[in-house]
């Protein structure tokens, strides 16, 4: 158990649908990371918060946010939903700005 | 941008024999950390390399950074069942103040 909590584990919605997930990471660390990864892919990095402000940018689509609030839990938004949206969706924290990365159990998304 | 490539994309190997996945970045990295992913699980961290060259062990298992700061490699000794899993390395550095993940080396060992 990494500490780091992903709630929901699973969630599947139509297309066009909008969902958040959320994320709460270990006690202590100030910075969250979001990932997206498809079937047999690798790790795509979404966007980065450290202590509530927006510190990286990846390959976030316009169609998705996020935010990270005082309590340091984060919330990713994706909306008009697309069948290629599919995929495990990960949070991930740590201590600082940079270094290890702790990963949480992942939201499995499924749009049909 | 930043591009972090892994090979091989997948090995099968026997319980006992060796494993090395390398690493290659476009840029020169800052430091590279290694993680581990059992199937249906989410990434651990292994590891952090920073120092050009640098070398650590964890028991079984061989990381190396290259002297240019744009490789990588995890060397596995006498793999176990284990062992499986899909190995990333994540680099840090460029331009980019962001963690790169690699492409991913999906180990098998079987008895």
């Amino acid at each position: 158990d990494s500490g780091v909590t992903q709630t929901p584990k699973h969630l599947i919605t139509a297309t066009g649908q909008r969902v958040t997930l959320r994320c709460s990471p270990r006690s202590g660390d100030l910075s969250v990371y979001w990932y997206q990864q498809s079937l047999d892919q690798g790790l795509q990095f979404l966007i980065q918060y450290y202590n509530g402000e927006e510190r990286a940018k990846g390959n976030i689509l316009e169609r998705f946010s996020a935010q990270q609030f005082p309590d340091l839990h984060s919330e990713l938004n994706l909306s008009s939903l697309e069948l290629g949206d599919s995929a495990l969706y990960f949070c991930a924290s740590s201590v600082g700005a940079v270094g290890e990365q702790y990963f949480g159990p992942g939201t499995r998304l499924t749009v049909t | 941008g930043q591009q972090v490539m892994q090979i091989p994309q997948y090995q099968h190997v026997q319980e006992g024999e060796d494993f090395t996945t390398y690493c290659n970045s476009s840029t020169t990295l800052s430091n590279i950390q290694w993680y581990k992913q059992r199937p249906g699980g989410h990434p651990v961290f292994l590891i952090q390399l920073v120092k050009s060259g640098e070398v650590k062990k964890q028991k079984r298992l061989t990381f190396q950074f290259g002297e240019a700061k744009k490789n990588s490699s995890l060397h596995i000794t006498a793999t176990q069942t284990t062992d499986v899993g899909t190995y990333f390395c994540a680099g840090f550095g460029g331009t980019a103040s962001k963690l790169t993940f690699g492409t991913g080396t999906r180990l098998q060992v079987t008895l």
